[in-house]
C-alpha cells in the first residue's frame, strides 16, 4: 500500500533563505509525482510535475527532483520570500488496484520579512 | 480557457442527509478525481472518473459515489451524511487518466451538523 510522507511538517525561515522540503513514498510504481502549494482555506495550485522517468523539473525559484528508487522527491525553493509561506503537498500517482492520487500531509512553510 | 471550477462554496448540512457536489473540468480534460480534505490534513483520494467510467477508488464507503457526464463535468454525492464527513471537497481535473498534471478547483466546504 502507497504510504507518502512529508518532512518537516511546519518550518519557519527568514527572507531570502534557500530552502528544502521532502517527501518520500514507499512503493516505486508511480506514474508521477506532482508538488502543490495550497493557501489556507483554498484550493492547490500546481507548482511542479515529474513523470517517473524524469529526474527533476525547475520552474523560476523552484526546483523538484525525483529519486524513483530510493522512494524520495525534493522540493528547493531558492531566496523565499514572504509571499512563499503556505502549505506545500506532494502527491504521487499510481495504479494500485485502480488509479488513485495519494498525498503526503503537507509542510507548512513561514517566511518572515 | 477556464479553469475548474466548483459548486456550491459552503454548504450545511444535518447529519443524516444526502449532498450533492458539483465540478466542471478544466476544457480538453477527460478525467476527474474527487479528494476529501479534512482540517490540517492532506487530502485524501475519493474515486477518478475517466471518460464517464469510475476507475479508481480510495478508501471510502459506498455512501459516497459519483458521477461524470458527457461533457466531462461531475458530481460527487454522500448519502446519511455523518459529522465526521465535515471537510473541503476538491476536484482535480486532468488530460487523460494516468500520466497528465492534475489541476484543482477551489473546493466546497461542507460542514455536518
Amino acid at each position: 500500500k502507497q504510504e507518502v510522507t512529508q518532512i518537516p511538517a511546519a518550518l519557519s525561515v527568514p527572507e531570502g533563505e534557500n530552502l528544502v522540503l521532502n517527501c518520500s513514498f514507499t512503493d516505486s510504481a508511480i506514474y508521477n509525482l506532482q508538488w502543490f502549494r495550497q493557501d489556507p482555506g483554498k484550493g492547490l495550485t500546481s507548482l511542479l510535475l515529474i513523470q517517473s522517468s524524469q529526474r527533476e523539473q525547475t520552474s523560476g525559484r523552484l526546483n523538484a527532483s525525483l529519486d524513483k528508487s530510493s522512494g524520495r522527491s525534493t522540493l528547493y525553493i531558492a531566496a523565499s520570500q514572504p509571499g512563499d509561506s503556505a502549505t506545500y503537498l506532494c502527491a504521487v500517482r499510481t495504479e494500485e488496484g485502480g488509479f488513485k492520487t495519494i498525498f503526503g500531509a503537507g509542510t507548512r512553510l513561514f517566511v518572515k520579512a | 480557457e477556464t479553469g475548474v471550477t466548483q459548486s456550491p462554496t459552503h454548504l450545511i448540512k444535518t447529519r443524516g442527509q444526502q449532498v450533492t457536489l458539483r465540478c466542471s473540468s478544466q476544457s480538453g480534460h477527460n478525467t476527474v478525481s474527487w479528494y476529501q480534505q479534512a482540517l490540517g490534513q492532506g487530502p485524501q483520494f475519493i474515486f477518478q472518473y475517466y471518460r464517464e467510467e469510475e476507475n479508481g477508488r480510495g478508501n471510502f464507503p459506498p455512501r459516497f459515489s459519483g458521477l461524470q457526464f458527457p461533457n466531462y463535468s461531475s458530481e460527487l454525492n454522500v448519502n446519511a451524511l455523518e459529522l465526521d464527513d465535515s471537510a473541503l471537497y476538491l476536484c482535480a481535473s486532468s488530460l487523460d487518466q494516468g500520466n497528465n498534471e492534475q489541476f484543482f478547483g477551489p473546493g466546497t466546504r461542507l460542514t455536518v451538523l
